[in-house]
């Protein structure tokens, strides 16, 4: 199957600080992706969508100031956490989706910790 | 509104038993449906998926899942478990047709298998 790269896989940063973690599509074009934030033992959270060349859409309740998504390129897409805190250290997860073949290829995950 | 429900928070089951877990699912258009496990610490991994045809869908590591449309239903099964089946599984809808392309999630299913 497709690869999806992420990275970082971990990062330690401290509060106020900006984190970009980018999320790359190695081996198909991906014209959409979808980046989710997973708490301890629970389900995925969709955060955003993000389509190529245009502004990412975002879910209920997720602030887009604060968690900016640019998807500049058919293989790459990025979220910058802003002023991190502590209550956004989590698991950010992102997906490329194959549309043609009705697939999301998801990438390995970055552990985020805000201290 | 795309839903999918899996009732179980927890499934235990002997090494070389047949294991199922379980995902009902509602959508207003026709479903596309989705298996995926999670190791820790890891993003997902897909095992399988039905789009349309036979209702019984092969996939990764001797997994399967049967559609049943009366019932509104996509159970994985899998004929003997393994130990290192052990892990997170989560089902997810789509509705290419109907509805928001946007995939749904359930809350994922932990698999415990005991030697």
């Amino acid at each position: 199957g497709a690869v999806v790269s992420q990275h970082p896989s971990r990062v330690i940063c401290k509060s106020g600080t900006s984190v970009k973690i980018e999320c790359r599509s190695l081996d198909f074009q991906a014209t959409t992706m979808f980046w989710y934030r997973q708490f301890p033992k629970q389900s995925l959270m969709l955060m955003a969508t993000s389509n190529e060349g245009s502004k990412a859409t975002y879910e209920q309740g997720v602030e887009k100031d604060k968690f900016l998504i640019n998807h500049a390129s058919l293989t790459l897409s990025t979220l910058t956490v802003t002023s991190a805190h502590p209550e956004d250290s989590s698991f950010y997860i992102c997906s490329a989706e194959d549309r043609e073949l009705a697939e999301q290829y998801f990438g390995p995950g970055t552990r985020l910790t805000v201290t | 509104a795309q839903s999918v429900a899996q009732p179980e928070d927890q499934v235990n089951v002997a090494e070389g038993n047949p294991l199922t877990v379980k995902c009902t699912y509602s959508v207003s258009g026709n479903p596309y449906l989705f298996w995926y496990v999670q190791y820790p610490n890891r993003g997902l991994q897909f095992l399988l998926k039905y789009i349309t045809g036979d209702n019984l869908v092969k996939g990764s590591y001797g997994f399967e899942a049967e559609f049943n449309k009366s019932q509104t239903s996509f159970h994985l099964k899998k004929p003997s478990a393994l130990v290192s089946d052990s892990a997170l599984y989560f089902c997810a809808v789509r509705d290419f047709t109907g509805g928001s392309y946007i995939p749904t999630f359930g809350r994922g299913t932990s698999l415990i298998v005991h030697p």
